[in-house]
């Protein structure tokens, strides 16, 4: 595996679920981030984590839950979510000298009905 | 107002036309300027990355910053029907927190 990538590409939940989506980068990089893209609306940046530590909460519910174990994995935990939240849900990464160029994932796409 | 202004579009184009496409913003802070090109049920991808004014060429692209009038461009010359997809202008002011525009959806008619 190359890049970025994030599992599962795409996700159906209930307001009453529990998930989890994943992200990994084969990069080197010590930078990661969870954006949410909404049809017509820019991408939204939720969360950034340097080198595991959390270092950018953008305001986002309690009802997303971040985790980052190490530099290379990066999860998004989610509960009683709203059908508002059904989105994609990209990961991304960077180096933390080079934190302009983000590298994107495919994204996961999220149904919550 | 939005901190980054960007025509969602849609623009069709015939193919070898030039394309321009556009951004606008309010925040006089911001130093760098990112193109990225998203295909559909695709993440976005780095294109065109600029360091303050000026003009940045790649192959068939070219960026331009004007940081004067708060306007950055991206140019492609040539275009190929490979070229459709949604181009998102972003920008930062040297932290690692990206402002998008809401991305213009562009389609290449062969």
């Amino acid at each position: 595996e190359t890049g970025v990538t994030q599992t599962p590409r795409h996700l159906v939940m209930g307001m009453t679920n529990k998930k989890s989506l994943k992200c990994e980068q084969h990069l080197g990089h010590n930078a990661m981030y969870w954006y949410k893209q909404s049809a017509k609306k820019p991408l939204e940046l939720m969360f950034v984590y340097n080198f595991k530590e959390q270092t950018e909460n953008n305001s986002v519910p309690s009802r997303f839950s971040p985790e980052c174990p190490n530099s290379s994995h990066l999860f998004l935990h989610l509960h009683t979510l709203q059908p508002e939240d059904s989105a994609l849900y990209l990961c991304a990464s960077s180096l933390p000298s080079e934190k302009e160029t983000q590298y994107f994932g495919p994204g996961t796409r999220l149904l919550v009905l | 107002q939005k901190e980054v202004e960007q025509d969602p579009g849609p623009l069709s184009v015939p193919e070898g036309a030039i394309v321009s496409l556009n951004c606008t913003y309010s925040n006089s802070a911001f130093q760098y300027f990112m193109w990225y090109r998203q295909y559909s049920r695709k993440g976005p991808e780095l294109l065109m990355y600029t360091y303050s004014s000026g003009n940045k060429e790649d192959g068939r692209f070219t960026a331009q910053v004007d940081k004067s009038s708060k306007y950055i461009s991206l140019f492609i010359r040539d275009s190929q029907p490979s070229d459709s997809a949604t181009y998102l202008c972003a920008m930062s002011e040297g932290a690692q927190k990206l402002v998008f525009g809401q991305g213009t959806r562009l389609t290449i008619n062969p």
